[in-house]
């Protein structure tokens, strides 16, 4: 059975720093791209971040760019978020997300999400 | 960035009723992506590449569409579905999702 779990969520100052990780298993976790995807409460779905299965290549949205940066440990099934610079506006919960690959661009497993507040 | 607008955004059903959701873009695509998230809970993964159903997906829910114009349809509704829905699309960056329906049960 696949599972993503996700931590590190929690109440953080704007401007601070937060590291997110998501333990993967049921599969071969090597074998795919992974993602993050945010949902800001009572709001949309919002694609945050996706790494490739060797992790040489990541990719984001504007909104985040320069500000998060997606990593993984393919010998510990471990994918990781690091948020700086956090702003009000990236208050939501945050999915880790398995991806099919380039070739097949959804997201087929979610994790049960963590919340992130961005407050003073 | 293509914007994909949902509509209805809410919408009620009776059981055994037959449900459309439709998802327009602001320019072609591909294919589409659907996701049911129920309340409180994470998306889960409904339809993908169009019309192709996720494995566990009852076969009351399919997929349909071209270009700018896709749709969902939940052949005979039942409780369990009330849920929200949000359509996806990655044909171009950044991948986006519309903004949901929310389907409640009559």
């Amino acid at each position: 059975e696949v599972q993503l779990v996700e931590s590190g969520g929690g109440l953080v100052q704007p401007g601070r720093s937060l590291k997110l990780s998501c333990a993967a298993s049921g599969f071969t976790f090597s074998n795919y791209y992974m993602a993050w995807v945010r949902q800001a409460p009572k709001k949309g779905l919002e694609w945050v971040a996706t790494i490739s299965t060797s992790g040489s290549r990541t990719y984001y949205p504007d909104s985040v760019k320069g500000r998060f940066t997606i990593s993984r440990d393919n010998a510990k099934s471990s994918l990781y978020l690091q948020m700086n610079s956090l702003k009000s506006e990236d208050t939501a919960t945050y999915y880790c997300a398995r991806q099919q690959g380039p070739g097949y661009p959804y997201f087929d497993y979610w994790g049960q999400g963590v919340m992130v507040t961005v407050s003073s | 960035e293509i914007v994909l607008t949902q509509s209805p955004t809410t919408t009620a059903a009776s059981p055994g009723e037959k449900v459309t959701i439709t998802c327009l873009a602001s320019s072609s695509v591909s294919n589409m992506y659907w996701y049911q998230q129920k309340s409180g809970a994470s998306p889960k993964l409904l339809i993908y590449s169009t019309s192709s159903l996720a494995s566990g997906v009852p076969d009351r829910f399919s997929g349909s569409g071209s270009g700018t114009s896709y749709s969902l349809t939940i052949n005979t509704m039942e409780a369990e579905d009330a849920a929200t829905y949000y359509c996806q699309q990655w044909s171009s960056n950044p991948p986006t999702f519309g903004s949901g329906t929310k389907l409640e049960i009559k």
